[in-house]
């Protein structure tokens, strides 16, 4: 089925260790973003992307890097993982106008220990 | 940037009871409206979106919400709800201009948990 994909489902990171988390869309779409899901705080946006090899911050940053190489990915990386970045992250993509709300991939539940 | 409020941020309700979940944003020009649903442990999902037209908006699983521009909102409703309605519901906006790179943004409310008892 078509959609957004995101890798891995659960991870559990040490202090200072670094990942990466993967968004797929088979979607042709041209935007995608990440957001963070903490409780009472609902989706904060960290980086979006307005076409391959174009990103963007969004409100909460820090502490994250992304790339957008390819259409259809869109990675995040954390470089030293902090126990301040566990949380729920979500990967979303849209087509071109502004009348398409977003596609949400499945999440991704990352603790930092 | 468009602000986004949701005025409870938990709704407990009996099964059957009418419910409405209320949803203010910030600006007065034109933008388009839209409401998220997430179950536990899953992703968000398109419940309905206000783009044009009737203020009277249908989506999925018997919901409904009213768009006023006068009062900017956008509230949802449902006349019945059921035990299989408890999620957490998101409000969104996004502009329908472009103002630069934030066209088809979209802003978040907190969410609102909606429980419903037996």
């Amino acid at each position: 089925n078509a959609g957004v994909t995101q890798t891995p489902k659960f991870r559990v990171l040490k202090t200072g260790q670094s990942m990466t988390l993967l968004c797929a869309q088979d979607m042709n779409h041209e935007y995608m973003y990440w957001y963070r899901q903490d409780p009472g705080m609902g989706l904060r946006l960290i980086h979006y992307s307005v076409g391959e090899g174009t990103t963007a911050k969004g409100e909460v940053p820090d502490g994250y890097n992304v790339s957008r190489l390819k259409k259809q990915n869109f990675l995040l990386g954390l470089e030293s993982a902090a126990p301040s970045q566990t949380s729920v992250y979500f990967c979303a993509s849209r087509g071109v106008g502004g009348s398409y709300g977003y596609t949400f991939g499945s999440g991704t539940r990352l603790t930092v220990v | 940037a468009q602000s986004v409020t949701q005025l409870d941020s938990q709704v407990p309700v009996f099964e059957e009871a009418p419910v409405e979940l209320r949803c203010n944003y910030s600006s007065s020009v034109s933008v388009y409206l839209f409401w998220y649903v997430q179950y536990p442990n899953q992703g968000l999902q398109l419940l309905l979106k206000y783009l044009s037209g009737s203020t009277l908006v249908k989506g999925i699983n018997g919901f409904e919400a009213e768009f006023n521009k006068s009062q900017t909102s956008f509230h949802l409703r449902k006349p019945s709800v059921h035990i299989s309605d408890t999620a957490e519901y998101f409000c969104a906006v996004s502009d329908r201009f472009d103002r630069g790179s934030t066209l088809g943004r979209l802003y978040f409310g907190r969410g609102t948990q909606l429980t419903v008892w037996p």
